[in-house]
């Protein structure tokens, strides 16, 4: 099983729409995690931190449910500028330092 | 205020021919992170290194593939020997500490291709 597993889409949505992408994660033991975006060709660019509570960035809302071991992104009122791939990221646990784990990757195409 | 510069953008390489790969941390970081892109998949870690020292290399292909992060100058990436299979693009990091909550930002990567 993956570490970390992503639909890897794509998702195809019109401009103005509600898109959630789903991530799940094989190691109970993980604490933190993330939301990066990349553009084709580019850098992963850390979106945002995905906290126990929840967390709401603009447009953006992250949760994580530790319990399923599971983390999820909602954009709401896409816009064309939000095509891209989003990668759902977690740390390993246990290695003493920030080593990231990527999933593969959604990828987001809103149309007008 | 610079991020973190890689060079060269993109290198290409025959087969059997070094690759060198340069980071430069943000101003005062002195924690590098290396990973990679293969076409179609994941980023996967490969190296962390502090100056002048690997403190996790359990990414790194046993053969043919080295980092060092000297006391003055950029982390080289040294790909020795190169096969097609390592056409990738490769991305480095850095920051302040080993262990931080924050995520880390990304060099712009080397676009690795062997002809």
């Amino acid at each position: 099983r993956k570490e970390v597993e992503q639909d890897p889409g794509p998702f195809n949505v019109p401009e103005g729409a509600t898109v959630a992408f789903n991530c799940t994660y094989s190691n109970s033991a993980s604490q933190s995690f993330f939301w990066y975006r990349q553009d084709c060709r580019k850098e992963p660019k850390l979106l945002m931190s995905v906290y126990s509570s929840g967390n709401e960035d603009g447009r953006f809302t992250a949760q994580l449910n530790r319990a399923s071991q599971y983390i999820s992104l909602l954009i709401r009122d896409s816009k064309l500028s939000d095509s891209a791939t989003y990668l759902c990221v977690i740390e390993a646990p246990n290695t003493g330092f920030q080593k990231l784990v990527f999933g593969t990757g959604t990828r987001l195409l809103v149309s007008p | 205020n610079a991020g973190v510069m890689q060079n060269p953008r993109h290198l290409v390489r025959r087969r059997g021919q070094e690759a060198r790969l340069r980071c430069s941390p943000m101003k005062g970081h002195s924690h590098v992170y290396w990973y990679r892109q293969l076409p179609e998949e994941g980023l996967k870690f490969m190296v962390y290194l502090q100056k002048e020292n690997i403190i996790d290399e359990s990414g790194m292909p046993k053969e043919r593939f080295s980092a060092e992060f000297p006391k003055e100058g950029p982390s080289i990436l040294r790909i020795q020997q190169v096969v097609r299979g390592d056409s990738a693009a490769y991305f480095c990091a850095s920051s302040t500490r080993g262990q931080d909550n924050y995520g880390y930002t990304f060099g712009s990567g080397t676009r690795l291709t062997v002809v």
